[in-house]
């Protein structure tokens, strides 16, 4: 079955240690994203990357980090998360444009 | 980043057509599309429409752009219940490889 797998699912941390959310996509797509979920936002886009070590940012990247070294993993990295980074946070794939496929999101909380 | 926005709530009757509106500042834009968020998952491509067409019908759903004046509108029609999401509307622009996405409008579907 295609589909972006996000892991974990809920993840409650507290301020300044780091944690790793992965994200993997079996559908070869060239393409991968990030986006964080607020209420009365919308998306907004982390960081992007076009291939395989290749990432950019996108409109909110402060305190993120991510790599791309495998074409199917894209992981997100919060070195030294903080209150404000308490949100609902999705990966997604493409093979065109923005026809994105979407994982299941995850939840995180830091208090 | 680019602009969208769309309205926040829309209540309907079931049986009723729902229309949801859009609007969007980057003339730029190739694709726009709409999204579809089922509560506690991620989101799901509904449809899309290429920035030189009017008008694009599927089944219950018809996407109309006004380009003059950069609006967007999804059409459902006979809503059901089981058409009570989120729906964002979003637009690829062709020079930055990132969908951009509304605030969302949550759809309500009543008895």
């Amino acid at each position: 079955e295609a589909q972006v797998t996000q892991n974990p699912r809920y993840l409650i941390t507290v301020t300044g240690k780091k944690l790793t959310v992965t994200c993997s996509q079996n559908m070869n797509h060239e393409y991968m994203s990030w986006y964080r979920q607020d209420p009365g936002l919308g998306l907004r886009q982390i960081y992007y990357s076009m291939n395989v070590e290749v990432t950019d940012k996108g409109d909110v990247p402060e305190g993120y980090k991510v790599s791309r070294k495998e074409k199917r993993n894209f992981p997100l990295i919060l070195e030294s998360p903080s209150p404000n980074q308490t949100s609902l946070y999705f990966c997604a794939s493409s093979l065109q444009g923005g026809k994105l496929f979407f994982g299941s999101g995850t939840q995180l909380s830091v208090l | 980043g680019e602009d969208v926005e769309q309205s926040l709530f829309l209540s309907v009757r079931e049986g009723d057509s729902s229309v949801i509106n859009c609007t969007y500042t980057d003339s730029s834009s190739t694709y726009l599309y709409w999204y579809k968020q089922e509560p506690g998952a991620g989101l799901q491509l509904l449809t899309y429409i290429f920035s030189n067409m009017d008008m694009k019908q599927d089944q219950r759903l018809t996407v109309l752009l006004n380009k003059k004046d950069k609006h967007l509108s999804l059409r459902i029609a006979d809503t059901q219940t089981g058409d009570s999401a989120i729906y964002f509307c979003a637009e690829w622009g062709g020079n930055d490889y990132k969908l951009s996405f509304g605030a969302g409008t949550t759809v309500t579907v009543r008895a």
